[in-house]
């Protein structure tokens, strides 16, 4: 069992916008602006989409976002391409024993 | 362009050991923190330890404590992970990655570790 609670699956058409939840505690998500996530495609590395609950890194789209409420962080993709179709990640630091921890994942697919 | 490229993992028998590598380069390796995630195959990811700039703070997860260790030569750009008393469950794909371990970025294209008799 994750430490953070992401949904199972979540699905959108093209150009449609979807959010993916990532719920924790106040010792982890709710404490700290930590809070990043993560593209992983099929055999493929995972690739870091937002950090700090809502900084891009250079080179990643505007159409993906991040954002925080009490325990909850939160992405969003906007206008969805086929390409987003991908497991997605949350993690966040944690003031537990545990320092990181991730989300189970969600696999997110476009229609 | 910031590379990292992991290597020594392979097939061990339970209760044995293995050392994986983590070659760095593209950037000053000395001046970031170090990490290891595994992924079990068909699971989700797990953060396993993280390694600061210099050495002086180290991190585990509670399922490898007491049996792997992280260290790192910043002379040679390289991270490293000695993995002793393997577990069937240790089994996963080890990636290395760069960062404060509230962020990981990059990563490397991982190491698959199987444990089995």
């Amino acid at each position: 069992q994750s430490a953070l609670t992401q949904p199972a699956s979540v699905s959108g058409s093209p150009g449609q916008s979807i959010t993916i939840s990532c719920t924790g505690t106040s010792s982890d998500v709710g404490g700290y602006n930590y809070v990043s996530w993560y593209q992983q495609h099929p055999g493929k590395a995972p690739k870091l989409m937002i950090y700090d609950v809502s900084n891009r890194p250079s080179g990643v789209s505007n159409r993906f976002s991040g954002s925080k409420s009490g325990n909850t962080a939160s992405l969003t993709i906007s206008g969805l391409q086929a390409e987003d179709e991908a497991d997605y990640y949350c993690s966040s630091y944690t003031s537990s024993s545990t320092y990181v921890v991730f989300g189970g994942g969600t696999k997110l697919t476009v229609l | 362009e910031v590379q990292l490229v992991e290597s020594g993992g392979g097939l061990v028998k339970p209760g044995g050991s293995l050392r994986l590598s983590c070659a760095a380069s593209g950037f000053t390796f000395s001046s970031y923190s170090m990490n290891w995630v595994r992924q079990a195959p068909g699971k989700g990811l797990e953060w396993v330890s993280s390694i600061s700039s210099s050495s002086s703070y180290i991190y585990y997860a509670d399922s490898v404590k007491g049996r792997f260790t992280i260290s790192r030569d910043n002379a040679k750009n390289s991270l490293y992970l000695q993995m002793n008393s393997l577990r069937a469950e240790d089994t996963a794909v080890y990636y290395c990655a760069r960062g404060p371990a509230h962020w990981f970025d990059p990563w490397g294209q991982g190491t698959l570790v199987t444990v089995s008799s």
